[in-house]
């Protein structure tokens, strides 16, 4: 079974506003990525934080990990049409060799 | 530079037939994963190749197999093909650094499967 688990399923806003994506796990981790899909695409890569981070920035992105709550959010500020995706969350188990456990996946949709 | 590339694009096969998937990683990339995503699910791990060995495997039947060539490239087979088995098949590559740390992996666009 896919250890993350991402919450809200589906998310819909209004451009300018921000999207908070939450994310679950279950073992200890190397590290937690974030991806996003358009459209049953390939995936991008946005952001990796290591298990001894707390938060990371990327342009628009602040992810922030809880290892005590096992759990991590992905924030997307000033969203855009253009924004409008799947977004994974996936995990690095100790000893898993880069092995990505992705969870179900929130479906944003971000309107002009 | 390319990134990671798939062939084909889609595919439509019938039960029982078997399908071969390509996957070529980025330049300087040594590891290639494959994924299988299925309709509204997040892509789920099949196994994962360094150095022409499979190091790593999900929970997937043997008729799922593989191979990496020297060239680091990789394919996916699938034997007597089952109607579950349409989905979206990704190649993922990265670089597995002598510490055996975690980096990030890049993604090609997919391989579409269908099974009728």
């Amino acid at each position: 079974s896919q250890q993350g688990e991402e919450d809200p399923q589906a998310l819909s806003i209004q451009e300018g506003e921000n999207a908070t994506m939450n994310c679950s796990y279950k073992t200890s981790i190397n590290n937690l990525q974030w991806y996003r899909q358009n459209s049953g695409r390939g995936l991008v890569h946005l952001i990796l934080i290591r298990s001894n981070e707390r938060e990371k920035h990327s342009g628009r992105l602040r992810v922030t990990l809880d290892t005590s709550k096992k759990s991590s959010s992905l924030l997307i500020t000033a969203s855009r049409a253009a924004d409008t995706a799947s977004y994974f969350c996936a995990t690095v188990w100790r000893g898993g060799y880069n092995k990505l456990i992705f969870g179900a996946g929130t479906r944003l949709a971000v309107h002009p | 530079d390319a990134g990671v590339t798939q062939s084909p694009t889609h595919l439509i096969k019938t039960r029982g037939q078997q399908v071969t998937l390509r996957c070529s990683p980025k330049s300087g990339h040594d590891t290639v994963s494959w994924y299988q995503q299925a309709l509204g699910q997040g892509p789920q791990f099949i196994f994962q190749y360094y150095e022409e060995e499979e190091r790593q495997r999900g929970n997937f039947p043997d008729r799922f197999s593989g191979h990496q060539f020297p060239n680091y490239s990789s394919e996916l087979n699938v034997n007597a093909l089952l109607l579950g088995d349409s989905a979206l098949y990704l190649c993922a590559s990265s670089f597995l650094a002598p510490s055996r740390g975690s980096h990030e992996q890049y993604f090609g666009p997919g391989t579409r499967l269908t099974v009728t």
